[in-house]
């Protein structure tokens, strides 16, 4: 079984609707995040969390919000969803003090 | 803000070796890492490099790492048709990852 999963692994929506992508990680990792993929920007940190009632904004938090529901779960939400927000969607974990993340297989989302 | 760069693409012959290069702002990174994602598929942690070493060697991959430079680059000897992908290079800056934008290697018979 994958350590890390997330759902859906691709969704199509409109303008305006709001989304959840969630991630669940059997790892036992304090540390939760989520990247967004663009095609020659690499990945994009959205939010992080290092325990369940820590929560921190990364490089491009506008326009979504997270959830730390428990330690192995994550999710993100895009309010109302725009067409930018189409990309490759990746939840990882690591361990406190660990030297790498692990990554999900990620969520292709596409805004119509 | 910290900034990791890499070219976007590569293209080498089947056996030939392919040399992946990356430069970093952050000199004091402790780790440097290089990722790989196959189609359609997440991000795979080839390897990693401790700030105080200059080369680790894993089997075909060899790392190399100039801190004076700011430059890590991945080496694969004998590149196969697997090996077609696209490698991230990323560092820790503070206690997140940055990642470069990624280097699509493809791998022509």
């Amino acid at each position: 079984d994958a350590d890390v999963t997330q759902t859906p692994r691709n969704r199509i929506t409109k303008t305006g609707k709001r989304i959840m992508l969630e991630c669940s990680q059997t790892k036992g990792h304090d540390r939760m995040y989520w990247y967004r993929q663009d095609p020659g920007l690499g990945l994009r940190l959205i939010y992080y969390s290092f325990d369940v009632k820590d929560i921190n904004k990364g490089e491009i938090s506008d326009g979504y919000s997270v959830s730390r529901q428990a330690q192995a779960k994550f999710s993100l939400s895009l309010e109302s969803a725009i067409p930018n927000q189409t990309a490759l969607y990746f939840c990882a974990t690591s361990d406190q003090g660990a030297e790498t993340q692990y990554f999900g297989p990620g969520t292709r989302l596409l805004v119509l | 803000g910290e900034d990791v760069e890499q070219s976007l693409f590569l293209s080498v012959r089947e056996g030939d070796s392919s040399v992946i290069n990356c430069t970093y702002t952050d000199s004091s990174s402790t780790y440097l890492y290089w990722y790989k994602q196959e189609p359609g598929a997440g991000l795979q942690l080839l390897t990693y490099i401790f700030s105080n070493m200059d080369m680790k060697q894993d089997q075909r991959l060899t790392v190399l790492l100039n801190k004076k430079d700011k430059h890590l680059s991945l080496r694969i000897a004998d590149t196969q048709t697997g090996d077609s992908a696209i490698y991230f290079c990323a560092e820790i800056y503070g206690q997140n990852f940055v990642f470069g934008p990624g280097t699509r290697l493809s791998v022509l018979p």
